[in-house]
């Protein structure tokens, strides 16, 4: 059975604290991504990463960065939390080509404080 | 980037035949439509995907019309369970495919 492994469920973090969300997968496959989910906004794309060390920028990439040394692993960092970066986050991995089906963690939810 | 639009939520009886429409005017000629389910404290999950014509499988049919400007989830005979929020998704093909998500339609199944 597939699975993607997120390190936490739940995490409460101070303002300012740098904080890393951990992300494995065990498909081998080449893409992994971080989303943010919050009510009525739907699921965005922060970062997403095609190839170990490669990396691109979503759509609200801001306050965040990534890592990606291992192709199974994917690590979202804050680098200095804040309040607004309370959210639940989820992983992602998929295969290339157009169309593959994408594989979710199940979340964790942040709250920074 | 072909955006989406779906309606926000919807509301419908244990056995009834669901039908969600998606609209994506702007879809590119490579891209796929693909539909996800999400129950609360989870991730999306996949359901479907198709190109064009009709697509089925053992949990859903999706249509899509000639001119692909939109396309239809249909679930028969809905249970509670199927409560949960449906995406659409249509294909970016710029190297790697992304994901983007909208908003999703909040389905609520009613006993």
């Amino acid at each position: 059975d597939v699975k993607v492994t997120q390190s936490s469920r739940y995490l409460v973090k101070r303002t300012g604290e740098k904080v890393f969300l951990e992300c494995v997968q065990d498909m081998d496959h080449e893409n992994m991504f971080w989303y943010r989910q919050d009510p009525g906004l739907g699921l965005r794309l922060i970062y997403f990463s095609y190839d170990v060390k490669m990396k691109e920028k979503g759509d609200i990439p801001e306050g965040y960065s990534v890592s990606r040394e291992k192709k199974e692993r994917f690590s979202l960092i804050l680098e200095s939390a804040s309040t607004n970066q309370t959210s639940m986050y989820l992983c992602a991995s998929s295969g290339t080509g157009v169309g593959t089906e994408a594989f979710f963690g199940q979340g964790t939810r942040l709250t920074v404080v | 980037l072909a955006k989406t639009t779906q309606p926000i939520s919807m509301d419908s009886y244990e056995g009834q035949e669901v039908n969600i429409t998606c609209s994506h005017n702007n879809i590119a000629t490579n891209d796929y439509i693909t539909w996800y389910q999400q129950f609360p404290s989870q991730g999306p999950r996949f359901i479907i995907q198709g190109y064009k014509t009709k697509v089925t499988n053992e949990v859903a049919s999706l249509f899509i019309p000639a001119d692909r400007k939109s396309s239809t989830l249909s679930l028969p005979r809905v249970s509670l369970s199927d409560t949960a929020v449906y995406y659409c998704l249509v294909g970016e093909e710029k190297g790697t495919y992304k994901y983007i998500f909208g908003t999703g339609t909040r389905l609520k199944v009613l006993a």
